[in-house]
């Protein structure tokens, strides 16, 4: 159960578009469809943004979208705003029926 | 409205034991796995446990198996962990998840109760 591997941050200026890495192995990102993503501010509980690796919960910006390719899965944020700037995380189920999340990224708009 | 709210954290001596619980309102409770995640200070979100909605399925992270239990009380609408033998990388902040569909999507989180594992 390592981590998935994420970059440990990621800046743009308001209005451009970033993308987080969530890379992982076969055993989990690779070899299901069960990757989500999680914005974080400080001091506040994470919040469910993307599932099935790219689909949005209601009531989440359409600005936010998922992709995956073989064993990594991304975020985009197009459209960045200030309100953007947090912690990601993605999450992935695994072959042993767990869970896993990702190291983290810290977003910084510029 | 959705509600997880945590209580049970504190601070606790290193070997010691506490038990977390999660008070669950607002959906059917009985429908939905829970998980227990956590995240220590300044650091990132940790995947603690599961259990399934009858308790049937339930799942630890690797490196806390025997000192970690899950389980869960329909009639209460409430989710506990039983934390033993307590060391001090334990010291996090451990949030209660709704999981949306058994596949580790966590669409509500309560506000987190703090563990302190300190002498």
């Amino acid at each position: 159960q390592s981590a998935l591997t994420q970059p440990a941050s990621v800046s743009g200026s308001p209005g451009q578009s970033i993308t987080i890495s969530c890379t992982g192995t076969s055993s989990d990102v690779g070899g299901y469809n069960y990757v989500s993503w999680y914005q974080q501010h400080p001091g506040k509980a994470p919040k469910l943004m993307i599932y099935d690796v790219s689909d949005r919960p209601s009531g989440v910006s359409n600005r936010f979208s998922g992709s995956k390719s073989g064993n990594t899965a991304s975020l985009t944020i197009s459209g960045l705003q200030a309100e953007d700037e947090a912690d990601y995380y993605c999450s992935s189920y695994t072959s042993s029926n767990t869970g896993v999340f990702g190291t983290g990224t810290k977003v910084t708009v510029l | 409205e959705v509600q997880l709210v945590e209580s049970g954290g504190g601070l606790v001596k290193p070997g010691g034991s506490l038990r977390l619980s999660c008070a669950a309102s607002g959906f059917t409770f009985s429908s939905y796995s829970m998980n227990w995640v956590r995240q220590a200070p300044g650091k990132g979100l940790e995947w603690v446990s599961s259990i399934s909605s009858s308790s049937t399925y339930i799942y630890y992270a690797d490196s806390l198996k025997g000192r970690f239990t899950i389980s869960r009380d329909n009639a209460k609408n409430s989710l506990y962990l039983q934390v033993n033998s307590l060391r001090a990388d334990d010291t996090a902040v451990y949030y209660c998840t709704r999981d949306h569909s058994a596949l580790y999507y966590f669409d509500y989180w309560g506000q987190g109760t703090l563990v302190t594992v300190s002498s």
